[in-house]
């Protein structure tokens, strides 16, 4: 099945510095994919909408501002967060979908970068 | 709206034992409904999914049957075993805008 890839599976960092996750689509093209943030012990939140080409569309109530998405190609999605906080420390995952395969309703997800802010 | 209501966990079973995870749903449109699982340190994997009405989706075990007059989605397994143990995500996706709604996971703990 298709594979999609994140790196840094895990990033330690200061508060108030930047950081940078890269999805990538292995083995298939991805138009659009999507960035989720997970809580301890709860379920996945959608934050917005990564599509090659063009703006992100992000959910209500995150800050565009604060997380910077860029698609920049049909196999690489990057998620900056800048001048990250403490707060900011979560696990993020992304998942794209394959628009070639039979069920285009599909999502392959990522295995998430775990961020701990200091 | 749309969203996705989970049977709250933890749930823990010995092995060999029948495993309910009840899942039911709201869509303002047809969904497709998808049961995912994230084992410990490891990313969601698809687990099952079903496309329409009546459909049922199954794999390593598990079942779940898209129930449209009780809008539900239920995964079923009739004999677990400890490697099994993991967060059990339910989920719906509506064609017409690709997003994927999750219920809050439910964590199952499988003992010999």
């Amino acid at each position: 099945g298709a594979v999609v890839s994140q790196h840094p599976s895990w990033v330690i960092c200061k508060s108030g510095t930047s950081v940078k996750i890269e999805c990538r689509s292995l083995d298939f093209q991805a138009t659009t994919m999507f960035w989720y943030r997970q809580f301890p012990k709860q379920s996945l939140m959608l934050m917005a909408t990564s599509n090659e080409g063009s703006k992100a569309t992000y959910e209500q109530g995150v800050e565009k501002d604060k997380f910077l998405i860029n698609h920049a190609s049909l196999t690489l999605s990057t998620l900056t967060v800048t001048s990250a906080h403490p707060e900011d420390s979560s696990f993020y995952i992304c998942s794209a979908r394959d628009p070639l395969t039979e069920s285009t309703d599909t999502q392959y997800f990522g295995p998430g970068t775990r961020l701990t802010v200091l | 709206g749309n969203s996705v209501t989970q049977m709250e966990g933890p749930v823990t079973l010995s092995e060999e034992a029948f495993l309910t995870i009840n899942c039911t749903y709201t869509a303002t449109g047809y969904p497709s409904l998808f049961w995912y699982v994230q084992y410990p340190g490891e990313g969601l994997q698809l687990l099952l999914k079903a496309t329409k009405a009546d459909d049922k989706g199954s794999n390593k075990g598990f079942e779940a049957t898209y129930r449209k007059e009780t809008t539900s989605f239920h995964l079923e397994k009739g004999s677990v075993q400890v490697s099994d143990s993991a967060v059990y995500f339910c989920a719906l996706s509506l064609w017409t805008g690709n997003q994927f709604y999750f219920g809050t996971g439910t964590s199952l703990t499988v003992i010999p």
